[in-house]
């Protein structure tokens, strides 16, 4: 069964570092997604990003983060200068473009995580 | 915007028994909530999902049951064995706003005791 992967497993930075996770989406998935959860707390959405541009980010998607699509198969994500409280496990998820079905939506997918350390 | 409380944090029950885990969600406009299940280091997978156009789902041991009006939403794990400890998951969404996000529950930490 395909399967959402994601590289590094675990990235430890300095503050105010750069940090890029990246994840290969299903293969016939369109819609891609980072979630974040700090330990001990809530997977918290991040972005979602369809057709080459974002659809949805949360508050804490805010300047300091991007995501791009870089080819046919990457999907990442860019942290400018990380801080302390980026400290998180990073997932990416993917689901297909089934998203108005009537009276639901589709699954998403996540993949097994970046765990991410900020020093 | 959408929140989801969900309950109890932990539950630890006897292999064989029943679990029941509970979540309340805000946004009326909600129509889709999957279970995600994640086992120690590993990425979180869904094992049942409901869309508000029913009100109960069944997969062998597992059911999710849905009141649209009271806004709740459980999962229901019978004869529970050692292999359902894990964190569960729930999460809820509006599917029919563009960005696809789910919001969720703040996790249940499921023990099963041999």
């Amino acid at each position: 069964e395909p399967e959402v992967t994601q590289t590094p497993s675990h990235q430890v930075t300095q503050m105010g570092q750069e940090v890029i996770l990246r994840c290969v989406p299903i293969s016939n998935h369109l819609y891609f997604y980072w979630y974040r959860q700090i330990l001990g707390q809530k997977v918290e959405f991040l972005v979602s990003f369809y057709n080459n541009e974002i659809s949805e980010k949360s508050e804490i998607f805010d300047d300091q983060f991007s995501v791009e699509r870089p080819d046919g198969s990457n999907f990442t994500l860019k942290i400018r200068s990380t801080k302390l409280e980026d400290s998180a496990m990073y997932f990416c998820a993917s689901s297909e473009e089934t998203f108005r079905l009537a009276g639901g939506g589709d699954t998403q997918y996540f993949g097994p995580g970046t765990r991410l350390t900020v020093l | 915007g959408e929140n989801v409380e969900q309950h109890p944090s932990t539950l630890s029950v006897q292999e064989g028994d029943s679990a029941v885990i509970k979540c309340t969600y805000s946004d009326s406009a909600s129509n889709y909530f999957p279970w995600y299940k994640q086992e120690l280091g590993k990425r979180p997978q869904l094992i049942i999902d409901i869309r508000s156009n029913v009100g109960e789902k069944k997969d062998q041991r597992i059911a999710v049951t849905l009141n649209k009006t009271a806004k709740h939403f459980s999962l229901h794990i019978t004869e529970t064995q050692p292999e359902d400890s894990a964190v569960y998951f729930c999460a809820a969404r509006n599917t029919m706003e563009y960005g696809n996000k789910l919001v969720f529950g703040a996790g249940t930490i499921l023990r099963v005791k041999s």
